[in-house]
């Protein structure tokens, strides 16, 4: 079953306008991870966030985790064409095994 | 080696037969995952290895799954007669251990025919 859920499902945007994904789950977690997939094959690895912490940047992406809703969001400013992939969360539950279970992904658009 | 490693890249294969797909992780790497992805869609988990134990394989979708992992390192996934469901990019990742980055392979693309 999928802890995390994504939205919106797509997202079509212009260069250099900013990007905004969700990610919702359902059971407390330990930390909340946001990846990359291009053509898809391989994940990337973007950002962890831990459940203490509340928002964390690194470079043009912004990622802010509300324990009380439990959701998360991930902002990309600046958009660029390189950008297009489909982006996914990953929660890693509080207790128990450390499986990373993963949304269905929003895919983000960015035309020139 | 550099990254996480699966072979073969594409599988093509007459329904019915058994195929085996492997994964090298990083180089100490304690944990490993597998998971699915059909077109299209989002990540199916499938089992989660640490060391050689796999204390979650909750996610097998039936017993023509099976999957190992030895001396801590390489994985080898099984499907055994194999149906056109079963077709789609089995994708292998690594990580230092819990609550950590997982490091993914470019997967592998069955295809049953």
């Amino acid at each position: 079953s999928q802890q995390g859920e994504e939205d919106p499902q797509a997202l079509s945007i212009q260069e250099g306008e900013n990007a905004t994904m969700n990610c919702s789950y359902k059971t407390s977690i330990n930390n909340l991870q946001w990846y990359r997939q291009n053509s898809g094959r391989g994940l990337v690895h973007l950002i962890l966030i831990r459940s203490n912490e509340r928002e964390k940047h690194s470079g043009r992406l912004r990622v802010t985790l509300d324990t009380s809703k439990k959701s998360s969001s991930l902002l990309i400013t600046a958009s660029r064409a390189a950008d297009t992939a489909s982006y996914f969360c990953a929660t890693e539950l509080l207790t128990g095994y450390s499986t990373l279970t993963f949304g269905k992904g929003t895919m983000l658009l960015v035309s020139p | 080696g550099a990254g996480v490693s699966q072979s073969p890249s594409n599988k093509v294969t007459e329904k019915g037969k058994d195929v085996e797909l492997r994964c090298d992780p990083i180089s100490g790497h304690t944990a490993l995952y597998w998971y699915r992805q059909s077109l299209g869609q989002g990540l199916e988990f499938l089992i989660y290895f640490q060391g050689n134990s796999a204390p979650d394989k909750s996610g097998l979708p039936s017993d023509r799954f099976s999957a190992e992992r030895t001396g801590g390192s390489v994985s080898t996934l099984t499907i055994q007669r194999t149906q056109q469901e079963d077709s789609a990019v089995y994708l292998c990742a690594s990580s230092l251990g819990s609550r950590t980055e997982a490091f993914f392979g470019q997967g592998t693309r069955l295809t049953v025919v």
